[in-house]
């Protein structure tokens, strides 16, 4: 069983467009998390949501917008995509406690914006 | 605010040939200190970590000690394999907070 999924695996969309990547985890981790990773593989948290609530939001273009339904989804909605949005978007999972800091990564999204 | 250095790549290795990665880090407090592993095409793994000082990590023949006094976790493997080839990420998460903050990664390739 794949404990942190999100889908689609890829992406390619025009600019302008409206999407969204989903993410779900079967590990019942309280926080969830939204990274981009870009082309030099650095990477930048965006979000993170503990039992459906918002707890990190970075300087992020409000075009982004996470949605949490229940602690086990965090899916991410881009309004508008610019070109400058393609990367590998990656959402996690982790428990608190003595194990923050240990996160489960899905297999990342790869969005290209032409 | 925290942040993590890590020595930039590619780390081009003949196989069996030993490894380090060098990582410091600046933040306030006690910081837990990870590497994480990301192989092509998938997402970050945990590699180990240590969260307080002279805590030695290790996983996988990988090993990394918590040096508060150089405020470094370097990564080191004994002998390497083709296996191993991947990108490797320095991280850090404060004792009062949530946010992993990453290093910008290692990519290392393991010749044969």
């Amino acid at each position: 069983d794949t404990a942190v999924s999100q889908t689609p695996k890829y992406l390619v969309t025009q600019m302008g467009n409206d999407k969204s990547i989903k993410c779900e985890q079967n590990l019942g981790h309280d926080t969830m998390y939204w990274y981009k990773q870009d082309s030099k593989k650095f990477l930048k948290i965006m979000f993170s949501y503990n039992n459906k609530e918002l707890i990190i939001n970075e300087t992020v273009p409000n075009r982004f917008s996470p949605k949490s339904p229940d602690k086990a989804h965090l899916n991410l909605h881009i309004n508008s995509l610019e070109l400058g949005d393609s990367a590998v978007y990656f959402c996690a999972s982790s428990q608190g406690g003595n194990e923050k800091g240990t996160l489960h990564f899905g297999n990342g999204t790869r969005l290209t914006v032409t | 605010g925290d942040s993590v250095t890590q020595m930039e790549g590619p780390v081009t290795l003949s196989e069996e040939a030993f490894l380090t990665i060098n990582c410091t880090y600046t933040a306030t407090g006690y910081p837990s200190l990870f590497w994480y592993v990301q192989y092509p095409g998938e997402g970050l793994q945990l590699l180990l970590k240590a969260t307080k000082a002279d805590d030695k990590g290790s996983n996988k023949g990988f090993e990394a000690t918590y040096r508060k006094e150089t405020t470094s976790f370097h990564l080191e493997k004994g002998s390497v394999q083709v296996s191993d080839s991947a990108v490797y990420f320095c991280a850090l998460v404060k004792a009062a907070g949530n946010k992993l903050t990453f290093g910008g990664g290692t990519r290392v390739l393991v010749k044969p």
